[in-house]
């Protein structure tokens, strides 16, 4: 247990519906970031908080991807009309000033059928 | 071309033996090069940071050519234990984090 968590674990859901994920970093870690993770690929960045602040968004997040980070605590990554090609893990991973180690949570596992 | 490209693997190889996975970067501006490893099902964990003059932990042994823009990492006595999955990271801008694909190993008794 690195110390982030994520919630839900699993997800399963049907294309077009809405689906939204939680992750609580370490409580000192004061930038995080959300990834996608699909079989056989490593990590693919997808946003990044320093404190509330979204900095970076990747060009794989669409329109319909969105995340937030109210008050520079836990980060919620929504998916507006889920698509099957939106099936992932998503991961959340969490760092502090200065470091160079990025914890990770366990992510949230997405299915869509 | 991919950000960050890995040897595709996977590796076989016996208890005892040495392995050594490449990682080649394209962005020039890169600044801290890592490698992690993942076990089958589980999150991505900080193997060791990896620096120009080339760093040691145990039996794991890290290289940068930064001329090249290589990594290297250098597995010696393998353990059945070393079987995962290990990602080569690069930073840039001082946040943005590219992970590469991924090299899966097997040791075997």
């Amino acid at each position: 247990d690195t110390g982030v968590s994520q919630d839900p674990r699993h997800k399963i859901t049907k294309r077009g519906q809405n689906v939204t994920f939680r992750c609580d970093p370490i409580s000192e870690h004061n930038r995080l970031y959300w990834y996608r993770q699909t079989l056989g690929q490593g990590p693919e960045f997808l946003t990044y908080f320093q404190n509330e602040a979204q900095l970076e968004k990747s060009r794989l997040l669409s329109d319909r991807f969105s995340a937030e980070r109210p008050k520079g605590s836990f980060s919620t990554l929504e998916i507006q009309r889920t698509e099957q090609g939106d099936s992932a893990m998503y991961l959340c991973a969490s760092i502090r000033d200065g470091a160079f180690e990025q914890y990770f949570g366990p992510g949230t596992r997405l299915t869509v059928t | 071309r991919k950000e960050v490209e890995q040897d595709p693997g996977p590796f076989n190889v016996p208890e005892g033996a040495t392995v050594a996975f490449n990682c080649t970067y394209s962005n020039s501006a890169s600044q801290s090069f890592f490698w992690y490893r993942q076990d089958c099902r589980k999150e991505p964990k900080l193997l060791m940071s990896v620096y120009s003059s080339g760093n040691e932990d145990g039996r794991f042994t890290a290289q940068l050519n930064r001329a090249s823009q290589y990594i290297s990492l250098l597995i010696r006595d393998s353990k059945l234990s070393d079987s995962a999955t290990y990602l080569c990271v690069v930073r840039t801008g001082g946040f943005k984090t590219i992970f590469g694909a991924g090299t899966r190993l097997f040791v075997k008794a």
